[in-house]
C-alpha cells in the first residue's frame, strides 16, 4: 500500500462551490501534512501545513487532519476559476527530510 | 520570497546526448531534490541532497546522476539520453530539519527524440 493516497479526479465544480480534497495515509509516525497546488506546466507550490491532528486555516482555504481515520483534507470555500490547478497532498515524517506525496487531483472550478 | 531556479523551461536533445539540468536555490537550504513527473505516476524522487558533495538516491535513480559542488546549486546528469526519459523535471530544495516543506523551481520539459 502506497503511504498517501489520493483520489486523482478529475473534480469539476461550478463557481463559488465548497470543494473538498482528500488524501489517506497509512504511518501514523510523528508527522506534518502538507498541500501543494500546480497550476499547468509550473511548479508545484507550498499552500499551506498541518502538524499531526487539528485544522489550520488560510483565508479560503482550510486544512484538516483526522489522525483517527488517517484522513487529510483541503476545503476550498468559494471556489474561483483562479482555484483550478492540480492539488497534491504531501507527509513528512519527523527528521526524514523526504516528502511522501499522493498523484494529485485535478480540480477545474468553472465560471 | 523564496526562489528556485532551473536552467531551461524546455528542452529538446537526441537519444544518446548527455544533458544537464541545473538547478539554483537562493534561501541557503540544506537539502536539495530532484524529482520526475508523469502523467498518472505523480512526483517521483529522483536523487536527493542533504549537504555540498553528499548525495542519495531516490525511488527512481537509473539512468541519471546528480552534482552538488555549492550549496546553492545542484545538477541533475542524465549521461545517455533516452526516450523513456522524456518528461517534466522538477527541482526543490528545503531547510534541514523542522517541518521539511518543500519548494519548487519552475519546472524543465525535457523532450528525448
Amino acid at each position: 500500500q502506497k503511504e498517501v493516497e489520493q483520489d486523482p479526479g478529475p473534480l469539476s465544480v461550478p463557481e463559488g462551490a465548497i470543494v473538498s480534497l482528500n488524501c489517506t495515509y497509512s504511518n501514523s509516525a510523528f508527522q506534518y501534512f502538507m498541500w501543494y497546488r500546480q497550476y499547468s506546466r509550473k511548479g508545484p507550490e507550498l499552500l499551506m501545513y498541518t502538524y499531526s491532528s487539528g485544522n489550520k486555516e488560510d483565508g479560503r482555504f482550510t486544512a484538516q487532519v483526522d489522525k483517527s481515520s488517517k484522513y487529510i483534507s483541503l476545503f476550498i470555500r468559494d471556489s474561483q476559476p483562479s482555484d483550478s490547478a492540480t492539488y497534491l497532498c504531501a507527509r513528512s515524517g519527523g527528521s526524514n527530510y523526504k516528502l511522501t506525496f499522493g498523484k494529485g487531483t485535478l480540480l477545474t472550478v468553472n465560471p | 520570497d523564496v526562489k528556485v531556479t532551473q536552467s531551461s523551461r524546455y528542452l529538446v536533445k537526441r537519444t544518446g546526448e548527455k544533458v544537464f539540468l541545473e538547478c539554483v536555490q537562493d534561501m541557503d537550504h540544506e537539502n536539495m531534490f530532484w524529482y520526475r513527473q508523469d502523467p498518472g505516476l505523480g512526483l517521483r524522487l529522483i536523487y536527493f541532497s542533504y549537504d555540498v558533495k553528499m548525495k542519495e538516491k531516490g525511488d527512481i535513480p537509473e539512468g541519471y546522476s546528480v552534482s552538488r559542488e555549492k550549496k546553492e546549486r545542484f545538477s541533475l546528469i542524465l549521461e545517455s539520453a533516452s526516450t523513456n526519459q522524456t518528461s517534466m523535471y522538477l527541482c526543490a530544495s528545503s531547510l534541514g530539519g523542522g517541518v521539511g516543506e518543500q519548494y519548487f523551481g519552475p519546472g524543465t520539459r525535457l523532450t528525448v527524440t
